[in-house]
């Protein structure tokens, strides 16, 4: 059974950069394509970016090209996700989620709130 | 990229009663649709994936259909366990994946 435990909230100024984390117990991090999504209060669901295991590359979404960091970690199965620059536009709720390769995120992480304030 | 919308964007119907609801692609997806379920301060949960695979201890009054721009969930028989906001997601490899705005389900 595959579980996706991430880090606790973090609250940070206008300006700064954060880092959220995720691990992965269950299955083998390289053998999954892990992404990341995030949920602004009483929003939907807006993806920021993932694994592409065609290319062997992380892809990300065009809004946060410049400013998002993806990596991996396989000999601690851990996951982390950096965004620079925030606004108070970027307090959510961020997922870590994985699926296998070419296929939907099965498994999910609990979400880890981020504050900018 | 892929723009994706859902309609309607709330609905609310009686248990037992049939629900659907219809996700448009801006261009062809060529199946690679999946359907997810969340619940109030949850993660989503995978439903539905190439368009009309149900993922495993999914029930089965959950189910999907469609193909290029059009595709729908479907619920046949309402249960109040279904209360939760629905969203439809892209995942072609080729192109950033995207998920549609979310349908909120009422019971």
């Amino acid at each position: 059974q595959v579980q996706v435990k991430q880090s606790g909230t973090e609250v940070k100024k206008p300006g700064a950069s954060v880092k959220v984390s995720c691990q992965v117990f269950g299955h083998t991090l390289s053998d999954l394509s892990l992404h990341w999504v995030r949920q602004a209060p009483g929003k939907g669901l807006e993806w920021m970016g993932g694994f592409d295991p065609e290319d062997g590359a992380t892809v990300y979404a065009q809004t946060f090209l410049d400013r998002v960091k993806m990596t991996e970690d396989s000999s601690t199965a851990t996951a982390s996700m950096e965004l620079s620059r925030l606004t108070s536009d970027d307090t959510a709720v961020y997922f870590c989620a994985a699926g296998l390769p070419f296929k939907p995120l099965a498994y999910w992480g609990q979400g880890s709130l981020v504050a900018v304030s | 990229d892929i723009q994706l919308t859902q309609s309607p964007s709330t609905l609310s119907a009686s248990v037992g009663h049939r629900v659907t609801i219809t996700c448009r692609a801006s261009r062809t997806l060529s199946g690679w649709l999946a359907w997810y379920q969340q619940k109030p301060g949850k993660a989503p949960k995978l439903l539905i994936s190439k368009a009309s695979n149900l993922e495993s201890g999914v029930p089965s009054r959950f189910s999907g259909s469609g193909s290029q721009t059009e595709f729908t969930l479907t619920i046949t028989s309402l249960q109040p366990d279904d209360v939760a906001t629905y969203y439809c997601q892209h995942y072609n490899i080729y192109t950033p994946w995207t998920f549609g705005p979310g349908t909120k389900v009422e019971v």
